[in-house]
């Protein structure tokens, strides 16, 4: 079983819907949870971050964690053809000097 | 954010050349740099983990004399492919974390190496 469990997509819905991405994992010592996006032949940019369970919310984007079922989720409101990539959870267990367990990646297209 | 660059962005060489990769923290000092490697499609794969003023610690797997890691100071870390092959070619990328924060780490634009 692989730490951290990402569905890979491809995951295709039309612009303006809601889109949910989630993520699952079994080392329950992690406690920083990211989600990155990634567009094609570019580095993965930081998305959102956040530390021990809980929402955090910016703009049009939610991360949700919740570490009693080990999930993490990532939510994008109206969505955009511009937020068509590939999305990736991380984790990690301590600082930014630790190593970061990726998921998998989840390829997203939004069609106009 | 913090910002991360690499140069070069792509790389050609030929078989049996080294080639060095440049990664840099530019707006904040990183004691940790991290590499990774990712294949078409796939998602990244950690090499190895440049501490600034000791060894690079290596995933289980990575050639270490191979895939040489110099983290001379606390904004720079160089990754040298020496003696490249064709099973070489690959997107190299590299992370570095701010330390003020928590988990995070914020990634390079990410090195195109073609070996012909």
């Amino acid at each position: 079983q692989k730490e951290v469990e990402q569905d890979p997509g491809p995951l295709s819905v039309p612009e303006g819907a809601i889109v949910s991405l989630n993520c699952t994992y079994s080392n329950s010592a992690f406690q920083y949870f990211m989600w990155y996006r990634q567009y094609s032949r570019k580095g993965p940019e930081l998305l959102m971050y956040t530390y021990s369970s809980g929402n955090k919310e910016d703009g049009r984007f939610t991360a949700q964690v919740d570490k009693s079922s080990k999930y993490i989720s990532l939510f994008i409101r109206d969505s955009q053809p511009s937020d068509s990539a590939t999305y990736l959870c991380a984790m990690s267990v301590g600082s930014s000097a630790s190593k970061i367990i990726f998921g998998s990646g989840t390829r997203l297209s939004i069609r106009p | 954010g913090a910002v991360v660059s690499q140069h070069p962005s792509r790389v050609i060489c030929k078989s049996g050349t080294s080639v060095k990769i440049e990664c840099r923290s530019l707006d904040f000092q990183a004691t940790t740099m991290f590499w990774y490697r990712q294949f078409p499609k796939k998602s990244l794969m950690l090499m190895a983990t440049s501490n600034e003023g000791s060894k690079a610690t290596y995933e289980q797997g990575v050639e270490k004399d191979k895939f040489l890691i110099n983290h001379a100071s606390l904004t720079l870390s160089t990754l040298t492919v020496t003696s490249a092959h064709p099973e070489d070619s690959s997107f190299y990328i590299c992370s570095a974390g701010t330390g003020t924060g928590g988990g995070e780490q914020y990634f390079g634009p990410g090195t195109r190496l073609t070996v012909t």
